[in-house]
């Protein structure tokens, strides 16, 4: 049972370019989110999806963009990378009545 | 509005020694309370919920609904409990509001 897979773990992006990170779990989790997480401020809600199809913004979500076509996976876009989004990325699922499974995130620097 | 807050950015304690991290939040509701700990570069792991009242490594928390709290407290802190800590509200059972952390270190 593999949880959450977040892929890639490390990534140096120059400004402006674009990437995906990717997410997936295999616990057929309906609740899936991703964090970012920067010292001083804890963990940020960008965007999370309660189901395939379904997906809301979180609390920072400028900059970043989400789908949700399978139940399993749920990637991360950063449309024009910035300074700004030098970060922690967190993936995590969750069904009614249990906590969060979070990925091993993904550090991203943006030079 | 949901809102979680941990008064204590760090934390330091000598082994042996109690250990209380604070956490106090705001739900109109009935909210489910959560604390995860991550250790040094990695996932963030569930610690404990108020659900289950268990005891996990040590710690327990219990819900003070009248203080609107939620303490994670271990009586004799050991040098592996050194980590960031957070605690977490959930409202709907799937969407999860987090506070800024605690980072606790544990002094040989």
């Amino acid at each position: 049972n593999a949880g959450v897979t977040q892929t890639p773990k490390f990534q140096v992006l120059k400004t402006g370019q674009s990437m995906t990170l990717q997410c997936a779990q295999d616990m057929n989790h309906e609740y899936m989110s991703w964090y970012r997480q920067d010292p001083g401020m804890g963990l940020r809600l960008i965007h999370y999806s309660v189901g395939a199809g379904i997906t809301d913004q979180g609390e920072v979500p400028n900059g970043y963009n989400v789908s949700r076509s399978t139940t399993e996976d749920f990637p991360l876009r950063l449309l024009s990378a910035a300074p700004s989004q030098t970060s922690v990325y967190f993936c995590a699922s969750s069904s009614v009545g249990s906590g969060y499974t979070f990925g091993s995130g993904t550090r991203l620097t943006v030079v | 509005a949901q809102r979680v807050t941990q008064p204590e950015k760090l934390l330091s304690v000598f082994k042996g020694a109690p250990v209380e991290l604070k956490c106090n939040y705001s739900y109109s509701g009935s909210p489910e309370l959560f604390w995860y700990v991550q250790y040094s570069r990695q996932r963030l792991q569930l610690l404990l919920r108020h659900i289950s009242r268990e005891s996990i490594k040590g710690f327990t928390a219990d819900l003070n609904k009248g203080e609107t709290s939620f303490h994670l407290k271990k009586p004799f802190a050991q040098e592996e409990d050194s980590a960031m800590y957070y605690c977490a509200l959930s409202s709907t059972g799937n969407q999860f509001y987090f506070g800024t952390g605690t980072s606790l270190t544990v002094i040989p």
